[in-house]
């Protein structure tokens, strides 16, 4: 059993189209962190939020805490191929322990 | 460069062959983890370094899977007896402290034959 659990785990859209991937959990996390993966290279951080309720946006991408600290999302708008990854979340607990969601795979079609 | 670097990147042995994979986090990193990923999945946590201590090991899979850390820097995880379940892409990360981001690694690949 995965203690975060993301979906959906295969998404694939045209360019242009927004979409959005969750992250849940029945747990509380001190910071949750999104890393984007792509093939042959290992994840890359893309955000930190630490605070319930936090949004945080990078340009096309934002990033929302849940106000209990047990979930979160990430919401792409207008979607390029440069998305094109694996999504990870990752959640934080006391004892600096990472928890890695189950991934995202998401492809952009031009 | 001064990101995470792991060798060998590819690594293709026989069915009960030991192996060592090493890892050299980024310069001055106190945490450093090892990571398996099956293909396209998520991460599979195997084990925690703070320094040259382990606090954290439950994420091996059995005895056979061992790591170390010296000098607080470079790290090997050390496979023994393969098995073809073994394969997967071995991921290493470190990261400046404890809750601080991970800094990863492009993996080494590994094939069991």
């Amino acid at each position: 059993t995965q203690l975060l659990e993301q979906s959906p785990q295969f998404l694939s859209i045209q360019e242009g189209e927004n979409l959005t991937v969750y992250c849940n959990s029945s747990s509380v996390f001190s910071s949750l962190q999104w890393y984007r993966q792509e093939p042959g290279e290992g994840p890359v951080l893309l955000v930190t939020v630490v605070t319930g309720g936090e949004v945080k946006k990078l340009k096309r991408l934002t990033f929302q805490f849940g106000d209990a600290r047990k979930d979160s999302s990430l919401h792409i708008t207008a979607a390029q191929p440069g998305d094109t990854g694996l999504y990870l979340c990752a959640g934080v607990r006391t004892g600096n322990q990472f928890y890695f969601g189950t991934g995202t795979s998401l492809t952009v079609i031009p | 460069g001064a990101g995470v670097s792991q060798s060998p990147s590819n690594k293709v042995t026989e069915k009960g062959k030991d192996v060592e994979l090493r890892c050299d986090p980024i310069s001055g990193h106190t945490a450093l983890y090892w990571y398996r990923q099956s293909l396209g999945q998520g991460l599979e946590f195997l084990i925690y370094f703070q320094g040259n201590s382990a606090p954290d090991k439950s994420g091996l899979p059995s005895d056979r899977f061992s790591a170390e850390r010296t000098g607080e820097s470079v790290s090997t995880l050390t496979i023994q007896r393969t098995q073809q379940e073994d394969s997967a892409v071995y991921l290493c990360a470190s990261g400046a402290g404890a809750f601080q981001p991970q800094h990863f690694g492009d993996g080494t690949r590994l094939s069991i034959l």
